[in-house]
């Protein structure tokens, strides 16, 4: 199986930081990987897949980069919105995986 | 607009079974291949199965394998899981998604599994 190892598992920041977000996997998945937001009680929400295509409709504050086995979710100027916590997903082989998330909270 | 309705949740005892719905709508449903995905309280996103778009390939994580069936009707737009022997480890919301690579996600439905 792939792991995803994101990190950091939690972060604060402030309205209008930019933050980045890690995902390391255990074998190489080119570019086939996705990013998702989710809100308290919400569904997840989709953001990005094949490492740096943004989904419609999702702000161009939000960008992701990576090939392989290192991918980055850059946020640039957080908006109030935005906090969150972040999950990578791989879809390059069976099973499917998930990072553990990463909590982004208020400073 | 794509829409994803689940249904079919609720309180089952251990060792019970339960089939969660999920009602597709607003893109060619037979073409398209679904994916379940569940959430613990508290914890983060796990997958558990895949079915492509004809229905005749299926793939599952290795805790439900065996346990539970993802099925569809491509004439209901409707796509399935028939969870078996079910345990308190199998309490989570389930979300219906579409694809693996998700695009949209249906708001999800609580399976609690409690005595």
């Amino acid at each position: 199986d792939i792991q995803l190892t994101q990190s950091p598992s939690s972060l604060s920041a402030s309205v209008g930081d930019r933050v980045t977000i890690t995902c390391r996997a255990s074998q190489s998945i080119s570019t086939w990987i996705a990013w998702y937001q989710q809100r308290p009680d919400e569904a997840p929400k989709s953001l990005i897949y094949a490492a740096s295509i943004l989904r419609s409709g999702v702000p161009s504050r939000f960008s992701g980069s990576g090939s392989g086995t290192d991918f980055t979710l850059t946020i640039t100027s957080l908006q109030p919105e935005d906090f969150a916590t972040y999950y990578c997903q791989q879809y390059n082989s069976y099973p499917i995986t998930f990072g553990q998330g990463t909590r982004l909270e208020m400073k | 607009e794509v829409q994803l309705l689940e249904s079919g949740g609720g309180l089952v005892q251990p060792g019970g079974s339960l089939r969660v719905s999920c009602a597709a709508s607003g893109f060619t449903f037979s073409g398209q291949l679904m994916t379940w995905v569940r959430q613990a309280p508290g914890k983060g996103l796990e997958w558990v199965s895949s079915i492509s778009g004809r229905g005749t390939t299926t793939n599952y994580a290795e805790s439900v394998l065996g346990r539970f069936t993802v099925s569809r009707d491509n004439s209901k737009n409707t796509l399935y899981l028939q969870m078996n022997s079910l345990s308190a480890e199998d309490t989570a919301v389930y979300y219906c998604a579409k694809d693996t690579n998700v695009d949209h996600w249906g708001q999800g439905t609580l399976v609690t599994v409690s005595s």
